[in-house]
């Protein structure tokens, strides 16, 4: 089982803030996805295969990486983009998620 | 608009079991695997099952293998939970969720259905 770890757990940033989350996986993947998650809805897929956004998602976001290391940065912190954000391996069964990275508003 | 509606959560009994649908449309169904993923209260997200376009193929995790089985109904455009001896550790709340081209990630989301296991 590939095991991803998000850093940090939680952190909060200031509006117009650059952001920048981790996540890292125990063997290596081909692609990270990542989802939003606001407070009490379903998740929402946001960034896939690594650095596409998904429909609607705003091009202050954006995703790198390579092999065990993958990151989702923030350009500049908007108040809309306090959620939660998991990122997700399809590289091999069982599909995992990392913990999560609550996003606070400073 | 893709749309996926859950529905069948409830308060059941451990041991017991539970059957949870998901009502797809706004998209050609059997065209797409599809998925159950869960999240207990206040934790993370957990992959529970996966189905393949024509049913022929299922995925588990370790956590659930055994107990629970994918299916669906192409003609109806439906996705199903059958949940036995479903334990506290069960209670969370399920998503159904389309699975994009088979490739392991899922595009679409439903609004989720609570599933609560305790006497």
């Amino acid at each position: 089982e590939i095991v991803l770890t998000q850093s940090p757990t939680t952190m909060a940033a200031s509006p117009g803030e650059k952001v920048t989350l981790t996540c890292r996986a125990s063997s290596s993947v081909s692609y990270m996805y990542w989802y939003q998650q606001k407070s009490g809805t379903s998740p929402k897929l946001w960034i896939y295969d690594t650095s596409k956004l998904a429909s609607g998602v705003p091009n202050r976001f954006s995703g790198s990486g390579s092999g065990t290391s993958y990151s989702l940065t923030i350009s500049s912190m908007e108040t809309e983009d306090t959620a939660t954000y998991y990122c997700q391996q399809g590289r091999s069964y069982p599909w995992t998620f990392g913990g999560g990275t609550k996003l606070e508003l400073k | 608009e893709v749309q996926l509606v859950e529905s069948g959560g409830g308060l059941v009994q451990p041991g017991r079991s539970l059957k949870l649908s998901c009502a797809a449309s706004g998209f050609t169904f059997s065209n797409y695997y599809m998925a159950w993923v869960r999240q207990a209260p206040k934790k993370g997200l957990e992959w529970v099952a996966t189905i393949s376009t024509s049913g022929s193929r299922t995925y588990y995790p370790d956590s659930v293998k055994g107990r629970f089985t994918i299916s669906r109904d192409n003609a109806k455009s439906s996705l199903y939970l059958q949940m036995n001896s479903l334990k506290s550790e069960d209670t969370a709340t399920y998503y159904c969720a389309r699975e994009a081209e088979g490739i392991g990630y899922f595009d679409y989301w439903g609004q989720g259905v609570m599933v609560t296991v305790s006497s």
